[in-house]
């Protein structure tokens, strides 16, 4: 499906540059944080993810930042590659919400070739 | 395992017309969850359920929607009647445990005209 279109913030970055896309939560009692990338016609897809206790993780080309003092959350993509260009949402959870995602407006990240 | 199954990827319907929306969570998983995907409100959590219950439907807009969950290997979204303003994209998602990632189906279109 369509992710969120003429209204989202946009990263234009070029092929082999490293990309950071920020995500501002709103809840502090929010305890695990998740990257989510969206491509064309798919469904969200799931990053990599983060709980509260830790400030930073790393999976392959990706990091995630976490600073709750500022409720403030980071992706960032080493070596962006075309196949890197999609929506990225952050999603947060709080404890004792189940599994309730909530998610933020989306960032469009697109990698010139 | 196939991942999220949902059915349709497109619906066209008229104003009025009943649409049922179907999933398939990935086997094992205890939670489902239906988000709603659109321009101008990007990704809403409508309704999920933990082990076939639902848990928290706030997200519904209105009367018309309701959700189903009769076992544990499949749910639908019913809209009756439909209305313009429920076109979007649907997503269906599933997980397991508490605070774990949501893994995404492939999304269902709807246009209502």
């Amino acid at each position: 499906g369509e992710s969120v279109g003429l209204h989202l913030p946009t990263l234009s970055v070029q092929e082999g540059d490293n990309s950071i896309i920020n995500c501002a939560y709103s809840n502090s009692a929010s305890d695990y944080f998740i990257w989510y990338k969206q491509e064309s016609g798919k469904g969200p897809q799931f990053i990599i993810d983060i709980r509260s206790n830790m400030d930073k993780r790393q999976g392959q080309r990706v990091t995630v930042l976490l600073n709750k003092t500022v409720k403030h959350l980071s992706l960032q993509i080493a070596a962006t590659q075309p196949g890197d260009s999609a929506v990225y949402f952050c999603a947060e959870n709080m404890e004792n919400a189940g599994n309730m995602l909530t998610f933020g407006g989306g960032t469009r990240l697109m990698v010139k070739p | 395992d196939a991942g999220v199954i949902q059915s349709p990827r497109h619906e066209v319907t008229e104003m009025g017309q009943e649409v049922t929306l179907r999933c398939k969570p990935i086997s094992g998983h205890n939670s489902l969850f239906w988000y709603r995907q659109t321009m101008m409100r990007g990704l809403e959590l409508l309704i999920y359920f933990n082990n076939n219950v639902p848990i928290d439907d706030s997200g519904m807009p209105e009367d018309r929607f309701s959700a189903k969950m009769p076992n544990a290997s499949f749910s639908t979204l019913k809209i009756q009647p439909s209305e313009p303003r429920d076109s979007a994209v649907y997503f269906c998602a599933s997980s397991l445990v508490q605070a774990s990632e949501a893994f995404f189906g492939q999304g269902t279109r709807l246009t209502v005209v």
